[in-house]
């Protein structure tokens, strides 16, 4: 079965220090990886994707990620982290059954900024 | 152009009640997905619809229903509330396989 595993669950980062959010997944097939960011009370915004291709990829507000199949992960990262970017942050796996995909999510991590 | 776009923002019912929840999608997408995230934890997938017919379902038992209309909405339907349905409910759309973008949720109370 498709599994993901955010193993931290909370992050303090110094607002201005990098960030670097750790995901693992488990998957049978050529996964479809994502990142999404969620702020209190609110729905989940997607910040990247990996599909195929290059594996290290681009997303908004100044997040990457990083797909490495020998290690089955996809770390989120971002050089210089701001305030706002205090949020739960989800990765999850897209699994596909008879065309359709649905997505597996981690437990989240819970980014906090220190001023 | 309207993201996903989800009603109620909240609602409070009483257990064993019967609650419906709606979703109308981005447009262009005709594919919609509706997960259950309880407080503190990640999303869990319940179900999802196209073209009017539900094509994937996850681990919830049958007092979870849903609907896609022609226009592509959906309802989510809960029967017999119980306080462990107590949960944001969250909508997604999407083209098929492409990325699926989500809406704000509904936040449901059980008492």
């Amino acid at each position: 079965a498709q599994s993901v595993t955010q193993p931290d669950i909370h992050i303090t980062v110094s607002e201005g220090a990098s960030l670097e959010l750790r995901c693992n997944y488990s998957y049978g097939a050529t996964p479809y990886l994502f990142w999404y960011v969620q702020s209190p009370g609110q729905g989940l915004q997607l910040l990247l994707k990996y599909f195929s291709g290059d594996t290290l990829v681009q997303g908004i507000k100044g997040f990457e990620a990083e797909f490495k199949r020998s290690q089955s992960s996809f770390n989120l990262r971002k050089p210089s982290v701001h305030w706002s970017d205090a949020a739960e942050y989800f990765c999850a796996v897209g699994a596909m059954n008879t065309g359709f995909q649905k997505l597996v999510f981690g437990t989240g991590t819970r980014l906090l900024v220190s001023p | 152009d309207a993201g996903v776009t989800q009603s109620p923002t909240h609602l409070i019912k009483t257990r064993g009640q019967q609650v419906t929840l709606r979703c109308s999608p981005k447009s262009g997408h005709d594919t919609v997905s509706w997960y259950q995230q309880a407080l503190g934890q990640g999303p869990q997938f319940i179900f999802q619809y196209y073209e009017e017919e539900e094509r994937q379902r996850g681990n919830f038992p049958d007092r979870f229903s849903g609907h896609q209309f022609p226009n592509y909405s959906s309802e989510l339907n809960v029967n017999a509330l119980l306080l462990g349905d107590s949960a944001l409910y969250l909508c997604a759309s999407s083209p098929r396989t492409a990325e699926q973008y989500f809406g704000p949720g509904t936040r449901l109370t059980v008492t």
